[in-house]
């Protein structure tokens, strides 16, 4: 089945130490998003590709960094993870402007 | 810019009742408009869309939406609902151009035996 995929579920990573998430589809799809998710509250957008192109939102922190290396997978790496950066990070896809596609999420915790 | 409020933040209600989660929007420009669902611990689901034609969207779970224009709403309802409907449900709306997704705050319905 077509789908989107994010390893690893649940990341655990110390105070201050890099971590990266990874995102992969079989979709197909030419757009690829980034949101967190902390508890109890909505997905909040941090950017996007558009086919190649990278969009940043504006309140996005320059801790966090993102990677697409062809268009099945999109990396999101975090420089320096501080407490504050705990949350699910999900990752979605659509093609052009249609729905989009989510993930399972990966569960990050930071010690 | 669009915006979303989901009226209710938390929804209890018993198994087999009929449900409404509401959800309200604003926005200058043609949306598309969705309804989500989020079980603990995983991504967001599809439950359904509009995107344009007839304003009664069915969706899966035996979920429908109605779109209304001049209330700018999209209700979603459900007839009976089971325990496993027991979760978090976004709704979001997306513009035609850009496609970014903005979302409710979500209402978290519980339903009991």
């Amino acid at each position: 089945d077509a789908m989107v995929i994010q390893n690893p579920r649940y990341q655990v990573t110390q105070f201050g130490k890099p971590v990266t998430l990874s995102c992969s589809q079989t979709l197909n799809h030419n757009v690829m998003y980034w949101y967190q998710q902390k508890s109890s509250q909505a997905p909040k957008l941090l950017f996007h590709y558009y086919d190649k192109d990278f969009n940043n939102e504006a309140d996005t922190p320059d801790n966090f960094q993102s990677r697409r290396p062809n268009t099945s997978f999109c990396f999101l790496d975090i420089r320096s993870p501080g407490l504050g950066d705990a949350a699910m990070y999900l990752c979605a896809t659509s093609y052009g402007v249609n729905e989009q596609f989510f993930g399972p999420g990966t569960r990050l915790t930071v010690l | 810019a669009q915006s979303v409020t989901q009226l209710d933040s938390q929804v209890p209600v018993f198994e087999e009742a009929p449900v409404e989660l509401r959800c309200n929007y604003s926005s200058s420009v043609s949306v598309y408009l969705f309804w989500y669902v989020q079980y603990p611990n995983q991504g967001l689901q599809l439950l359904l869309k509009y995107l344009s034609g007839s304003t009664l969207v069915k969706g899966i779970n035996g979920f429908e939406a109605e779109f209304n224009k001049s209330q700018t709403s999209f209700h979603l309802r459900k007839p009976s609902v089971h325990i496993s409907d027991t979760a978090e449900y976004f709704c979001a709306v997306s513009d035609r151009l850009r496609g970014k997704l903005i979302f409710g705050q979500g209402t978290e319905l519980s339903v009991k035996p």
